[in-house]
């Protein structure tokens, strides 16, 4: 089955660099996403990866990929006071309509 | 285009209750989940429904069920609440013609919080 650990807290000062590490056990998994939860708001995908790549970059975001290990990062360049929130990674299992979240790791951007 | 809407945004029940929580979908979704997030966790997969029947359960017990309406909105019903059940209730809507095997993008909504005392 699916389980996938993430660190709790990171704190980061505006404009410099953060990074988020995920892993997951579910070497089926097709897809992996970053999504993020503002304070009372619901989730909001972000970027999310194919399974046969190595490194995704959007914009300010960067994922790279080690399914060696199982291991998803997240990396926030020039992060800015909007980017606070609690970011969750998810896999989707091989053949599954369903997503398996990470517990979520919450993201504080000092001014 | 109104994303994906739940009401209540919040209630509070006392144990032994029923509730019952509403989800319309993104307009042009017709598949809609739902998902349990606990304080200080990451959501779990409660279940999906699809042409109005429930495609895929997590593992949750029979007190949690669902439905799913011809307009492709649903409701989640809860009975017999625990204090255990207090969490924020995802909805999250997806396009099926999207298929297993490409991004399933969802959309989720702000939630159900559901405090049972």
């Amino acid at each position: 089955g699916e389980d996938v650990e993430q660190s709790l807290f990171l704190s980061v000062r505006e404009g410099d660099s953060s990074v988020i590490n995920c892993t997951y056990t579910d070497s089926s998994s097709t897809y992996l996403y970053w999504y993020k939860q503002e304070p009372g708001a619901g989730l909001q995908l972000l970027t999310y990866i194919f399974s046969n790549m190595d490194m995704k970059q959007d914009q300010r975001l960067t994922v790279l990929l080690n399914k060696k290990d199982k291991h998803l990062s997240l990396r926030i360049a020039d992060t800015q006071t909007g980017d606070s929130a609690i970011y969750f990674c998810a896999e989707r299992p091989y053949g599954n309509n369903r997503l398996a979240f990470g517990k979520g790791n919450q993201v504080v951007v000092i001014p | 285009d109104a994303g994906v809407t739940q009401s209540p945004t919040h209630l509070i029940k006392t144990r032994g209750q029923q509730v019952t929580l509403r989800c319309s979908p993104k307009s042009g979704h017709d598949t809609v989940s739902w998902y349990q997030q606990a304080l200080g966790q990451g959501p779990q997969f409660i279940f999906q429904y699809y042409e109005e029947e429930e495609r895929q359960r997590g593992n949750f017990p029979d007190r949690f069920s669902g439905h799913q309406f011809p307009n492709y909105s649903s409701e989640l019903n809860v009975n017999a609440l625990l204090l255990g059940d207090s969490a924020l209730y995802l909805c999250a809507s997806s396009s099926a013609g999207t298929g297993l095997q490409t991004v399933g993008e969802l959309f989720f909504g702000e939630g159900s919080r559901l405090t049972v005392l």
